[in-house]
Parts: C-alpha cells; sequence; structure tokens
C-alpha cells in the first residue's frame, strides 16, 4: 500500500518565487496535516484538514502561505512569495480517525529559498 | 500553547550500550502519547502510542513508558545498534481535538561504532 507522496522532494527558489508543494494521503485516510521542520522549532503544525474541510490553521505563519484540499485525495501548501526564512522541510501526513490517531507522514519536501 | 519537551537534544552512545531519553508534556487534558523515529531524508515512523498511565510498550530492543499524572514518558533502548542513530520525536494530543498531535523538538541520537 502506497504511503503519503510528497513532490517535489527537493525544491531551490528564489527569494520571491512562488513555491507549490503537493500531497497525496494515504487512500481511505480522513485527516491531512502540513508539519514544517527547522533546527530551531521542530516540527509545527501549519494547518491540517478533516474530510477535506480545513478545521485549524493557526500554524500557518502569515499570509503568504496557503493551503488547499480540493478532494480526498490531494492537497497543496503554496508560499507566495517566498523568503529565505521559509527554508524548512515540509512534511505532510495523514491520518485515519477511527484507527488510534497515529499519523503516518510523508518523506517530506526539503526546500531551499536562497 | 501546549508544551511538549524532549531532554537530551542529542546523545552519542557507544554501541551495545543501553540509553533513555525522556520526553515531558502537559498532565492535564492527556488523551495520548506517541513516539516517533526520524532518520534524515526518510518519513517520521511511528514506533508506538500510549493512551493509559502506566501504559509499557515495546518493539524488539526499543521500550517506551508513560506517567501521565507528572506528564512524562521515557524511551529505552537496549543494546544501541548503529541502525538506532536517528531523532526520536515524541508527540502529545488533548482531550481538546484528539487527532492534531503537538511535537516536542527530538532527540537527535548518535550510535557509535
Amino acid at each position: 500500500d502506497a504511503g503519503v507522496i510528497q513532490s517535489p522532494r527537493h525544491e531551490v527558489t528564489e527569494m520571491g518565487q512562488e513555491v507549490t508543494l503537493r500531497c497525496k494521503p494515504i487512500s481511505g485516510h480522513d485527516y491531512l496535516f502540513w508539519y514544517r521542520q527547522t533546527m530551531m522549532r521542530g516540527l509545527e503544525l501549519l494547518i491540517y484538514f478533516n474530510n477535506n474541510v480545513p478545521i485549524d490553521d493557526s500554524g500557518m505563519p502569515e499570509d503568504r502561505f496557503s493551503a488547499k484540499m480540493p478532494n480526498a485525495s490531494f492537497s497543496t501548501l503554496k508560499i507566495q512569495p517566498s523568503e529565505p526564512r521559509d527554508s524548512a522541510v515540509y512534511f505532510c501526513a495523514s491520518s485515519f480517525s477511527g484507527a488510534g490517531n497515529t499519523i503516518y507522514f510523508g518523506e517530506g519536501s526539503w526546500l531551499t529559498v536562497v | 500553547i501546549l508544551n511538549v519537551e524532549q531532554s537530551p537534544q542529542s546523545l552519542h552512545v557507544q554501541e551495545g550500550d543501553s540509553t533513555n531519553f525522556t520526553c515531558s508534556f502537559p498532565s492535564s487534558n492527556f488523551y495520548a502519547l506517541h513516539w516517533y523515529r526520524w532518520e534524515t531524508a526518510k518519513s517520521p515512523e511511528a514506533l508506538f502510542v500510549m493512551t493509559l498511565n502506566g501504559d509499557e510498550k515495546k518493539k524488539g530492543r526499543i521500550s517506551a513508558t508513560l506517567n501521565t499524572k507528572e506528564g512524562y514518558s521515557y524511551l529505552y533502548i537496549k543494546g544501541s545498534q548503529p541502525e538506532d542513530s536517528a531523532t526520536y520525536l515524541c508527540a502529545f494530543s488533548s482531550n481538546f481535538g484528539n487527532e492534531k498531535l503537538t511535537f516536542g523538538t527530538g532527540t537527535r541520537l548518535t550510535i557509535i561504532p
């Protein structure tokens, strides 16, 4: 069974450019999470969805960040315009509410903004 | 704001030695405590989920305990091997939105051959 699939795995972009990160959750999972991993702050929850509806976006750093989940099998996290301080690993994860809330992670998108 | 703290931040252990590290979390409104193992460039992998005070879980040489009254969990690794080198993350969920995990910053473990 395929796990959570993220793309791109690595992205290097220039400051000011738009970045779009993509995620395909595990089929049948009803929760989808976007986390950001930095050395200073560890894994921070940015936003999460339940049945494609955003539930809590309080972790989204500012208006430059937006996330969508148009259907159960796809989500995007967009940064526009990107800044060097956005450089981090962005993880997408999914879970199934009936299974003890274990979250399954993708391999992450490694973003560098120069 | 939920505070989940892990110590130590990093640890070097000789191959064959045993080790342990700590996760502390809020003791009120507790729902579950999770442990994950993360090797760089891979997905964080779930190790354990514990929900009851006094829970002990074991997976091979790795085990974990839980004290919800005082708000801490220990992860133990017996007879460390080089493949145990990774960052170990704990995560707390509360009764208010138990699907949402708040992570600590992790303990980075390096096993010295």
